[in-house]
């Protein structure tokens, strides 16, 4: 079993629609979940980072983390051609190393 | 805002030769790290280096890797005998504290011929 699963998409949503990103994983030590957006050929830009259980909310940005279920979610309100990206959650279980979900690609089309 | 700079953007190399990547955390971060990206696959871990030494590694950071932070501001990773499974984008990334997350530069596309 994958530490981090992550479905890679692609996902394609209409303008305006809200995205729905998620990943499982199975190591229950993971404290610290993070959702990084990556353009092709950069680097992973920080969107949000949540330390255990709860929401949080930035802006159009809303990350979930559920430890019970070992899930962890991303919804993206409003959703703009300029969000078409590949989105990347990451985890870790200390300020070492993060294991990162395959990335899931997102098309957003006007 | 703050950023991670990495150079060069990109490099060639033949293989068998030694390169050296280049990267300057953001000044007030404590934790530095290399990932890598090889084409269409996840983000791995390399290594992570605290205090002046490596805190923890992969098992792909074998002995034809090092790090080394020369002068308290550039960090850098050398691949000493470069192979062409080698051939990956290469990301720094630092962080000040364990309550934040990890700031990644943009990387250094390294094509092993």
């Amino acid at each position: 079993q994958k530490e981090v699963e992550q479905d890679p998409g692609p996902l394609s949503v209409p303008e305006g629609a809200i995205v729905s990103l998620n990943c499982t994983y199975s190591n229950s030590a993971f404290q610290y979940f993070m959702w990084y957006r990556q353009y092709s050929r950069k680097g992973p830009e920080l969107l949000m980072y949540t330390y255990s259980s709860g929401n949080k909310e930035d802006g159009r940005f809303t990350a979930q983390v559920d430890k019970s279920s070992k899930y962890i979610s991303l919804f993206i309100r409003d959703s703009q051609p300029s969000d078409s990206a590949t989105y990347l959650c990451a985890m870790s279980d200390s300020w070492g190393k993060l294991q990162f979900g395959a990335g899931t690609q997102v098309v957003v089309t006007p | 805002e703050p950023e991670v700079t990495q150079t060069p953007s990109h490099q060639v190399t033949q293989m068998g030769q030694e390169v050296i990547l280049r990267c300057v955390p953001i000044s007030n971060h404590l934790y530095f790290y290399w990932y890598r990206q090889i084409l269409g696959q996840k983000v791995e871990f390399l290594v992570s280096f605290y205090n002046n030494e490596i805190s923890e590694k992969s098992e792909i950071f074998d002995d034809q890797f090092s790090v080394e932070r020369p002068d308290g501001s550039n960090f850098t990773l050398k691949i000493r005998s470069t192979k062409l499974e080698d051939s990956a984008m290469y990301f720094c990334a630092s962080r000040s504290d364990i309550n934040r997350g990890y700031t990644f530069g943009s990387g250094t596309r390294l094509t092993v011929v």
